[in-house]
């Protein structure tokens, strides 16, 4: 079945180590995306990749970074993590030629802890 | 993109339908309306999605008054496995070459037997 792979699903860190997280698809979308939620928040979007174009929300730390090496690859780079970077991070994609940007799919998300 | 507005908590018994409303009052002319569904410690999941009137599919039903300035999700025959947060949105409309979508506080919906 056509997916959203997110590995790990559970990463532990310590602070200030850098961490990357891993997002893959087979659906072939254009559009990738890097979401942060926190306990009992709604998912706050990062950034995204619409192919090779980047667009980074204007809110979004420097802290994080993010790499998309081909259509199927994205990756979340966090440089410097602390304590108040544990979250769920949720990578999504969709397909604005076929159904548009509003239907996103997503993976099961990895949960991040900073010790 | 405009801001949306839904009940914080919502209880409800399995076998009833849930009506869930949420306020857009400043939604644009072209933007469309879109539902998730999200359970604990899962990705969000698409439910539905409209413009105007309404909109059915297996899931849930979508119903959007000619204003446009607020929608109501309905799921019927609710069972305890549709317990989740509901979230409302805003996005561009289909075709278009630039979006995102913004969740809003959400709304946790608890079923009970």
């Amino acid at each position: 079945d056509a997916m959203v792979i997110q590995n790990p699903r559970y990463q532990v860190t310590q602070f200030g180590k850098p961490v990357t997280l891993s997002c893959s698809q087979t659906l072939n979308h254009n559009v990738m995306y890097w979401y942060q939620q926190k306990s009992s928040q709604a998912p706050k979007l990062l950034f995204h990749y619409y192919d090779k174009d980047f667009n980074n929300e204007a809110d979004t730390p420097d802290n994080f970074q993010s790499r998309r090496p081909n259509t199927s690859f994205c990756f979340l780079d966090i440089r410097s993590p602390g304590l108040g970077d544990a979250a769920m991070y949720l990578c999504a994609t969709s397909n604005p030629g076929q159904t548009g940007f509003n239907e996103q799919f997503f993976g099961p998300g990895t949960r991040l802890t900073v010790l | 993109l405009a801001k949306t507005t839904q009940p914080i908590s919502m209880d409800s018994y399995e076998g009833q339908e849930v009506n869930i409303t949420c306020s857009h009052n400043n939604i644009a002319t072209n933007d469309y309306i879109t539902w998730y569904q999200q359970f604990p410690s899962q990705g969000p999941r698409f439910i539905i999605q409209g413009y105007k009137t309404k909109v059915t599919n297996e899931v849930a039903s979508l119903f959007i008054p000619a204003d446009r300035k607020s929608s109501t999700l309905s799921l019927p025959r609710v069972s305890l496995s549709d317990t989740a947060v509901y979230y409302c949105l805003v996005g561009p409309p289909p075709g278009s070459n630039t979006g995102k979508l913004i969740f809003g506080q959400g709304t946790t919906l608890q079923v009970k037997p």
